[in-house]
């Protein structure tokens, strides 16, 4: 059975404080791995890929990734009140092409 | 650049009607194609996916169908729509092992 785990939250977070956001998978065979975040009516939007271990940074936010842990996470430095969403975390396994995601977890941003 | 059209936006089927929702890509050749459910405050389910034209692999089995008839058309059919059919539906493309990048959705209420 093939899971991505996510705590469903809400996370609250002061504005400019950093929010951290995890999730793990249960198929050590994932290769790749993605954060999309979604407003509320709206379709998910990829924020972060990343494939190899350890961080990889893109503004203010920073995906990290443990596959010994079977771990991944997102760090979203100076977090503003535009950043309250659902943040989904999803993996792809290599071998066959599907895109699994998590149950997401709100973040709301405290102005 | 690549661009992904789903339609309707929204859409209310009485119980027991067909469906029939499009998805079109433009922009890449040869994409992978999901179709994804999102129930009411609940996550993103695969339904389908598609790694090529006449290629579906099915992840739920239920009263829904999918057929790629074209290599950037991506169909999403019912028969006989249940009230649990009701969602939002999201079509997706990607390239094999990396991201997917979402159409605007559609809103499907059974009533």
């Amino acid at each position: 059975q093939k899971e991505v785990e996510q705590n469903s939250g809400p996370l609250s977070v002061p504005e400019g404080a950093i929010a951290s956001l995890n999730c793990t998978y249960s198929d050590r065979g994932s290769q790749s791995f993605f954060w999309y975040r979604q407003y509320s009516g709206k379709s998910p939007e990829l924020i972060m890929s990343i494939y190899s271990n350890g961080d990889k940074e893109d503004g203010r936010f920073t995906a990290q990734l443990n596959k010994a842990s079977q771990y991944v996470s997102l760090l979203i430095r100076d977090s503003q009140p535009s950043d309250s969403a659902t943040y989904l975390c999803a993996v792809s396994l290599d071998r066959d092409d599907k895109i699994i995601f998590g149950k997401g977890t709100r973040l709301h941003i405290l102005p | 650049s690549q661009t992904i059209h789903q339609w309707p936006a929204t859409l209310v089927q009485p119980v027991g009607s067909p469906l029939s929702l499009e998805c079109t890509v433009e922009g890449t050749s040869n994409p992978n194609l999901y179709w994804y459910r999102q129930a009411a405050g609940r996550g993103l389910q695969l339904l389908f996916y598609s790694v090529g034209i006449g290629q579906i692999s099915s992840e739920v089995p239920q009263n829904l169908s999918a057929s790629r008839p074209q290599d950037r058309q991506f169909i999403l059919s019912s028969k006989k729509l249940l009230l649990s059919d009701s969602g939002f539906y999201l079509c997706a493309w990607g390239t094999g092992g990396t991201e997917a990048f979402f159409g605007q959705g559609t809103r499907l209420t059974v009533v």
